[in-house]
C-alpha cells in the first residue's frame, strides 16, 4: 500500500460528460502529480502540485484541469470527454522537496468513455 | 486484475535466472534515472535510481546499469520469482525536472 487513495476506481461515462477524480496523497507529502495511462502513449505526465500550488505542467488538455485544495488532496477534472480519454489516470505524491523520482502511485481511476 | 494492454515488448524467464531489461532514453541532458515496476491492477512502484556521474548502482537482487555513452539504461534482476512479473518502466528526469517514462516491458516468469 502505497498510502496514495484514488476515488473511483473505475468511472463508466459517455462523451461530452465531466467527470471529476479524487486523490489523496501519502500523510506529510505536500506534491501531487496526475499522470494518464492510455493504450498507446504509455505513462504521460499531465500536471503537478505543490502545496496547493501548480508547479509543473504537461501534456494536459485545454478540457482537462487540476487543483490541490489546502488539506493537500487534489481533483482532476475532465471535461467534454471524447472516447479517446478513456484511460487509467494516477495519481502520486512526494514530498517535493527533495530532489528524488521516487514518486508514491496510488492504484488508478480507470475511465471508460462510451 | 487489470491491464494498461499495451502491445510491449515482453521477456520471458525462468523462475530462478536473471532477467535483464533495456531501455534507450533519448534526452543526452537527462541526469537521473529511474526504474519503476507496474503489476497488474496497481500503480507503478519505484525500484532504484540511479544520477548520471554513476554508471552501476546495486540495490537487493537488482542492479541498474548506465551507459551515457549510448544513452541506455538496463536493469538486471537476480534469481527472477515469480513476484517480479510484471511491467517495468525505465524513467529520465531532465532539466524541466519532470520525470518522462518510457513505453515499458512485459516481464513474464515462468515457473
Amino acid at each position: 500500500d502505497s498510502g496514495v487513495t484514488q476515488t473511483p476506481k473505475h468511472l463508466i461515462t459517455a462523451t461530452g460528460q465531466r467527470v471529476t477524480l479524487r486523490c489523496s496523497p501519502r500523510s506529510g507529502d505536500l506534491s501531487v502529480y496526475w499522470y494518464q495511462q492510455s493504450l498507446d502513449q504509455g505513462l504521460q505526465f499531465l500536471i503537478q502540485y505543490y502545496n496547493g500550488e501548480e508547479r509543473a505542467k504537461g501534456n494536459i488538455l485545454e478540457r482537462f484541469s487540476a487543483q490541490q485544495f489546502p488539506d493537500l488532496h487534489s481533483e482532476l477534472n475532465l471535461s467534454s470527454l471524447e472516447l479517446g480519454d478513456s484511460a487509467l489516470y494516477f495519481c502520486a505524491s512526494n514530498s517535493g522537496t527533495v530532489n528524488t523520482g521516487e514518486l508514491f502511485f496510488g492504484e488508478g481511476s480507470r475511465l471508460t468513455v462510451l | 486484475g487489470e491491464s494498461v494492454g499495451l502491445h510491449l515488448p515482453t521477456l520471458s524467464v525462468q523462475e530462478g535466472d536473471n532477467s535483464i531489461i533495456n531501455c534507450a532514453y533519448s534526452n543526452s541532458a537527462s541526469d537521473y534515472f529511474i526504474w519503476y515496476k507496474q503489476e497488474s491492477g496497481k500503480g507503478p512502484q519505484f525500484i532504484i535510481d540511479i544520477r548520471s556521474n554513476m554508471d552501476k548502482r546495486q540495490g537487493q537482487r537488482v542492479t541498474v546499469l548506465l551507459n551515457k555513452t549510448v544513452k541506455h539504461l538496463s536493469l538486471q534482476i537476480a534469481a527472477t520469482q515469480p513476484g517480479d512479473s510484471a511491467v517495468y518502466f525505465c524513467a529520465e528526469k531532465g532539466g524541466n525536472n519532470r520525470l518522462a517514462f518510457g513505453k515499458g516491458n512485459q516481464v513474464v516468469v515462468i515457473p
